[in-house]
């Protein structure tokens, strides 16, 4: 069985503090990772993704995230956070061992204050 | 290159009735998956298309069902409709699906079911 776990509901920062929101996965296989960001009213837009070689992968936007096989976590990180990142973030691991499916973490809402 | 489209936007329907959503992914790829996105449940997949078979499925009764037609274009079905059928549901394209490849999102149906 794989699954996707977003344990926080809701991330607050202010603007220009790092954001982190966090993700674990559990897979029979290796994982190819993703994230996603939801903006109000639209649908989910690709940020980055881990498939192998380097831990830490850079995306849309700024962002990066680092995934760690131990820990079995890719959390999802932005060194100085602005209000228009505010939006709903979607983990997601595909289960090479599994068929290739798709799972989806249950979304974390992120807003940054001015 | 235009994105995923999603034909109708929004549709409200009563209890008992059935409802096709259409899909068009971006031009050259082949796999199409489909989502239900509720606020209770989260991202849920229902199904992924790939060369107009169904290659993988989600949990979901048999009321909800899929195609792909030849152009990759894409629709599903939902019969008898219930109350909880009420959600946004979004499509996703890929080049191949099941790897590597990130999916793209279209903006979604909204569907209300009276």
């Amino acid at each position: 069985a794989q699954s996707v776990a977003q344990p926080e509901d809701q991330v607050n920062v202010a603007e220009g503090n790092p954001l982190t929101v966090k993700c674990t996965y559990s897979v029979s296989g290796n994982p190819y990772l993703f994230w996603y960001v939801q903006y109000p009213n639209r649908g989910l837009q690709f940020l980055l993704k881990y498939i192998t070689g380097d831990n830490l992968v850079k995306g849309s936007y700024g962002f990066e995230a680092e995934f760690n096989k131990s820990q079995t976590s890719f959390h999802l990180k932005k060194p100085s956070a602005l209000v228009s990142d505010s939006a709903l973030y979607f983990c997601a691991v595909r289960d090479v061992g599994n068929d290739y499916k798709l799972s989806f973490g249950a979304g974390t809402t992120v807003t940054v204050r001015a | 290159k235009a994105g995923v489209t999603q034909t109708p936007r929004y549709l409200i329907k009563t209890r008992g009735q059935q409802v096709t959503l259409s899909c068009s992914p971006i031009s050259g790829h082949r796999s199409v998956s489909w989502y239900q996105q509720t606020p209770g449940q989260g991202l849920q997949f229902l199904f992924e298309y790939f060369s107009e078979t169904q290659r993988n499925k989600g949990n979901f009764p048999g009321r909800f069902s899929g195609r792909q037609f030849s152009n990759s274009r894409s629709e599903m079905n939902v019969s008898t409709l219930e109350l909880g059928d009420s959600a946004l549901y979004l499509c996703a394209s890929s080049l191949v699906g099941q790897g590597v490849d990130e999916q793209f999102f279209g903006p979604g149906t909204r569907l209300t079911v009276l």
